[in-house]
């Protein structure tokens, strides 16, 4: 079974704090793919990143980096000196082969508020 | 280009009454979903279509939903004898073809609102 955890539910941080988004995930499968989506409060969800289970090197693209640990099973997101526009809900998702299709299960979200 | 589009933004319907929402994904993708976000829930898949194949509706929580896609482009989710609990923003994505891991782009969703 495919499960993704984000076990925070809202967090608040003051503008250019560093903030860390927890993503657990469970899956049997050895070939899948990690996700972290925004939405911001317009609604439309936002891709901002792709690993896949073989590269567990971490990335970083500007004020945003993630730390893909499988020992852990976790993907998690750190947003450097936040901002006001970093304020949406993000989501982790996973996808695999087991599914047989691409749909994604997501986690139940992280509410991110930044305040100026 | 066009982003994935969905329409209406909005729709409240009384309970019982059916309702129809509208996708158009992006133009060249054939890959197109179907998500429910519930208040305070993650997205919930609920179906898949992929070109000319049968799609996969594994997510569908009822018999009252159903979906479908017209020329491989537009699709619309219908649900029929709408109940309070269907109240949820709906939103379509498509993607190119591929295995799992391809990126899906987002419509705006739609909100929709049973009383």
């Amino acid at each position: 079974a495919q499960k993704v955890t984000q076990a925070q539910t809202e967090i608040s941080v003051v503008e250019k704090e560093d903030v860390t988004l927890d993503c657990v995930y469970e899956t049997r499968d050895t070939t899948y793919y990690l996700f972290w989506y925004k939405q911001p409060p317009s609604g439309e969800l936002v891709f901002l990143i792709r690993r896949n289970s073989f590269d567990e090197q971490n990335e970083i693209s500007g004020r945003y980096s993630w730390n893909f640990q499988k020992s852990t099973s976790s993907f998690n997101f750190t947003i450097t000196a936040s901002q006001v526009v970093d304020s949406a809900v993000y989501f982790c998702a996973l996808s695999s082969f087991q599914t047989g299709a691409n749909n994604l299960f997501f986690g139940t979200g992280t509410r991110l508020t930044v305040i100026p | 280009g066009a982003g994935v589009s969905q329409s209406p933004s909005n729709k409240v319907t009384e309970k019982g009454k059916d309702v129809e929402l509208r996708c158009d994904p992006i133009s060249g993708h054939t890959a197109l979903y179907w998500y429910r976000q519930s208040l305070g829930q993650g997205l919930e898949f609920l179906i898949y279509f992929q070109g000319n194949s049968a799609p996969d509706k594994s997510g569908l929580p009822s018999d009252r939903f159903s979906a479908e896609r017209t020329g491989g482009s537009v699709s619309t989710l219908t649900i029929q004898r709408t109940q309070q609990e269907d109240s949820a923003v709906y939103l379509c994505a498509s993607s190119t073809p591929g295995l799992a891991g391809v990126e899906q782009y987002f419509g705006p969703g739609t909100r929709l609102t049973v009383t």
